[in-house]
């Protein structure tokens, strides 16, 4: 079993509808969770992180952290077609050294 | 400083062929990753650096995979003897370490093809 599990999908919603992408993981010791959206043959962008529970917001995205659950989620509001991307959700431990990927969810917002 | 730089962006060899590819980090990051992606996967963790110090290494960097950062600046990974196998996307990701600042930055990747 891997340590970070994440849906491939594909994932495909209309334009304007909220998403919701997941991950879940079993490594207790994990306290920093991210998400980084890439494109097509071009590097993991960071979107945000989140230090152990919560949620953080930051524009039409929201970060939550369950961590009794081991769940972390992404919500996108008021989805646009440029959000059409690989979402991966990472995470590390204290001392943040090597992240540990998701298998990354391929998501595509219709016009 | 516009991020992490990686060269070449795109690299076709011949099986059997020794390949190097290099990162330069964001000016400011002490610390140091590389990482490989196969299709339609996560990037999986090879090695990192953390200045000049080597500190961690995965299983899946084999002894034909070598990585440098002297003088703590940028980074070399080589690859001898390539297989197919190493086909791959190969990134290279910079951090202020020590845990207050975990956020990796990542570069465009270097993109591996063994014929």
């Amino acid at each position: 079993q891997k340590e970070v599990e994440q849906d491939p999908g594909p994932l495909s919603v209309p334009e304007g509808a909220i998403v919701s992408l997941n991950c879940t993981y079993s490594n207790s010791a994990f306290q920093y969770f991210m998400w980084y959206r890439q494109y097509s043959r071009k590097g993991p962008e960071l979107l945000m992180y989140t230090y152990s529970s919560g949620n953080k917001e930051d524009g039409r995205f929201t970060a939550q952290v369950d961590k009794s659950s081991k769940y972390i989620s992404l919500f996108i509001r008021d989805s646009q077609p440029s959000d059409s991307a690989t979402y991966l959700c990472a995470m590390t431990g204290q001392g943040a050294q090597k992240l540990v990927f998701g298998q990354g969810t391929r998501l595509t917002i219709n016009p | 400083d516009t991020g992490v730089s990686q060269d070449p962006r795109h690299k076709i060899t011949k099986r059997g062929q020794n390949v190097t590819f290099r990162c330069d980090p964001i000016s400011e990051h002490n610390r140091l990753y590389w990482y490989r992606q196969t299709l339609g996967q996560g990037p999986e963790f090879l090695t990192y650096f953390q200045n000049e110090a080597q500190l961690e290494k995965s299983r899946l960097l084999s002894d034909r995979f070598s990585a440098e950062r002297p003088k703590g600046s940028f980074s070399t990974l080589e690859i001898q003897r390539t297989e197919q196998g190493d086909s791959a996307m190969y990134l290279c990701a910079s951090s202020q370490g020590l845990g207050v600042y975990p956020e990796a930055f990542f570069g465009q990747g270097t993109r591996l093809t063994v014929v």
